[in-house]
């Protein structure tokens, strides 16, 4: 199994800051991924974090509103940048430890911001 | 476009007794269906995991089945308890790369 921790946990964050959630892991992964969980919603994944390069992100996510780093094979950050309200989300880390189909997907207990 | 749907969206029950949430997919091909448990304000929690042969599998309290034929499977509570009000989601993973797709999720709330 892996454990995810994130920080932060929670913080509200005011219009037009960036703010920065960093994902660490117990044990080398080789897939990491950033979804966002707006409220009442599913998770939507932003991006695929690569190790020594730069993020895939999923179409309606750019690298200059949500930057990615992934300098080694336990840690990524994401930065949430030039926030507004409708940023106000969970946002989860995910890991696949090999990437095999049927291999379980762990998830980090989310940061959740509020943009006022 | 390969669409996960849960249903029903919400459902209120009484502690001690049975529920059942469903899950429809399209995702082709196949490979596997995972259930999560996700309390609020918290990351989603792996219950169980379906590959395309196996047709239920249980944890504990929670029993997952799978028709990879018909796209659909189930998630069943048994004797629910007040911890297992959450959000239940379905999460269907295709053969072809490591997405996933999301359902919308079932929330339960459980009644003493």
């Amino acid at each position: 199994s892996a454990v995810i921790s994130q920080k932060p946990s929670r913080d509200i964050c005011q219009r037009g800051t960036s703010l920065t959630i960093q994902c660490q892991v117990d044990s080398q992964v080789t897939m990491m991924f950033w979804y966002r969980q707006q409220p009442g919603q599913s998770l939507t994944l932003i991006a695929t974090a690569n190790q020594g390069s730069e993020a895939t992100y999923e179409s309606g996510f750019v690298i200059d509103k949500f930057p990615i780093s992934r300098p080694n094979l336990t840690f990524s950050t994401l930065t949430v940048s030039n926030m507004s309200p409708e940023d106000s989300s969970i946002y989860l880390c995910s890991v696949d430890g090999t990437g095999v189909a049927g291999n379980t997907i762990y998830f980090g207990e989310g940061s959740w911001l509020t943009v006022v | 476009k390969n669409q996960v749907e849960q249903s029903p969206q919400s459902l209120i029950i009484l502690e001690g007794k049975n529920c059942t949430l469903q899950c429809n997919y399209t995702v082709s091909p196949f490979s596997n269906l995972r259930w999560y448990k996700q309390d609020t304000g918290r990351g989603p929690v792996s219950l169980t995991i379906m590959t395309f042969s196996e047709n239920t599998k249980s944890n504990g309290r929670y029993t997952a089945t799978l028709d990879a034929d018909t796209k659909q499977s189930s998630l069943h509570i048994t004797a629910s308890q007040l911890s297992d009000s959450a959000s239940y989601i379905c999460v269907v993973s295709g053969s072809n790369d490591y997405k996933l797709s999301f359902g919308a999720g079932t929330t339960v709330t459980v009644r003493a």
